[in-house]
């Protein structure tokens, strides 16, 4: 079956760059997707790319896509406080409905 | 426009008794999926409904079962609850554009 990988921390300053990386093992897969989950609730739609493109970017975050290596990155420019939280990889395999979720990368911003 | 909502927002069950939680798609969107995250871990697929038939199902036990209605609201229903239940449960709609699925804020049950 699929299976989605993240890193599970990471740190930065305020005003940095944030970059969270994820592999995945589905070459069928036709969009990856990025959700943002705060304390206490649900998941947040972020931003998605579809599997023909190789990089996509909106206002603050860029996708990268690299199928050969099916390896997803998500760039955050100039992270603030606000971005505190953690991030999940979704893949929904080669459906658009059944998402396979990474264990998520906690971003944690410091002032 | 109203997101999509869940009920109840908490949920306190012991051992070996039932639950039914409740979902409210976004207006217009047919699709339901149910989503499983056990603390610490990403959510696991557990149901997807579209036009209220079941469209897929992961890897859980015949004690989770489901249904949407008419209206496509959706309920999910476990029975005999471990404690290994006890998790956020969270619902997901998506319509026409049905690569966009967005999530409630979920329904957390604990088991005791």
């Amino acid at each position: 079956g699929e299976d989605v990988e993240q890193s599970l921390f990471l740190s930065v300053r305020e005003g940095d760059s944030s970059v969270i990386n994820c592999t995945y093992t589905d070459s069928s897969s036709t969009y990856l997707y990025w959700y943002k989950q705060e304390p206490g609730a649900g998941l947040q739609l972020l931003t998605y790319i579809f599997s023909n493109m190789d990089m996509k970017q909106d206002q603050r975050l860029t996708v990268l896509l690299n199928k050969k290596d099916k390896h997803l990155s998500l760039r955050i420019a100039d992270t603030q406080t606000g971005d505190s939280a953690i991030y999940f990889c979704a893949d929904p395999g080669a459906g658009y409905s059944t998402l396979t979720f990474g264990k998520g990368t906690m971003l944690l911003v410091s002032p | 426009d109203a997101g999509v909502t869940q009920s109840p927002t908490h949920l306190i069950k012991t051992r070996g008794q039932q639950v039914t939680l409740r979902c409210s798609p976004i207006s217009g969107h047919k699709s339901v999926s149910w989503y499983q995250q056990v603390l610490g871990q990403g959510p696991q697929f557990i149901f997807q409904y579209y036009e209220k038939e079941e469209r897929g199902r992961g890897n859980f036990p015949d004690r989770f079962s489901a249904r949407q209605f008419p209206n496509y609201s959706s309920e999910l229903n476990v029975n005999a609850l471990l404690l290994g239940d006890s998790a956020l449960y969270l619902c997901a709609s998506s319509g026409v554009l049905s690569y966009e699925q967005y999530f409630g804020p979920g329904t957390r049950l604990t088991v005791t």
